[in-house]
């Protein structure tokens, strides 16, 4: 079957680095996805990787390795507007999009 | 960028009743929606892919004759929850991909909470 799975709840203190991971197991891959959501709202897009490697947009960085199954979102210099819960998406051979459960993140002060 | 409206945004409905929800792209084409459940602390659940000017794709375990789709045009897609109970109360979202661009980013709309009394 398919499957993801990232941690449920990880907490970090506001100015550091949190790493929030992502395993997969999935029919085939087209690409995989970070969305952030904020309690009550919709996700909202972070990042997307088809290609192994780094990529980075500001204080967010998203990792990929297909030959693992492996990615990690890098989050740095927090604020606590980045709790929240963060969310990764796998689009399989069909390019349906296969779901983690989402890790939430708590931000302490 | 590109931005999809959900309506309403809250619904309280009596048991028997049924509820309509519309997703609309506002500044783009959207050939493919796609409607998600989710409940409290838990992640999205696809719940079916409306494709305009055909009938939406189910997944399994999900009612078609209860939860009725609807994509008339390549703007707006409709979500009708028939004969609503309790167990329909839920967070129920919408997303959109721009029609001709495979990014594979999808645009959520704000989400509709419902709760069946």
């Amino acid at each position: 079957g398919q499957n993801i799975d990232q941690p449920t709840e990880m907490t970090a203190t506001e100015g550091a680095i949190v790493q929030i991971n992502c395993t997969y197991q999935t029919s085939g891959f087209n690409g995989l996805f970070w969305y952030q959501q904020h309690a009550g709202e919709a996700p909202t897009f972070l990042s997307y990787n088809v290609l192994d490697g780094l990529e980075e947009k500001g204080r967010f960085s998203s990792f990929l390795s297909r030959s693992k199954g492996y990615s990690y979102l890098l989050l740095k210099e927090l604020q606590m507007k980045d709790s929240a819960s963060y969310l990764c998406a796998v689009r399989d051979s069909n390019y349906q999009l296969i779901w983690g459960a989402g890790t939430k993140l708590i931000i302490k002060p | 960028g590109a931005v999809v409206s959900q309506h309403p945004s809250w619904v309280i409905c009596k048991s028997g009743t049924s509820v309509k929800i519309e997703c609309r792209s506002l500044d783009f084409q959207a050939t493919t929606m796609f409607w998600y459940r989710q409940f409290p602390k838990q992640s999205l659940m696809l719940m079916a892919t409306s494709n305009e000017g055909s009938k939406a794709t189910y997944e399994q375990g999900v009612e078609k004759d209860k939860f009725l789709i609807n994509h008339a045009s390549l703007t707006l897609s409709t979500l009708t929850v028939t004969s609503a109970h309790p167990e329909d109360s839920s967070f129920y979202i919408c997303s959109a991909r721009e029609t001709g661009y495979d990014t594979g980013e999808l645009f959520f709309g704000e989400g509709s909470r419902l709760t069946v009394l």
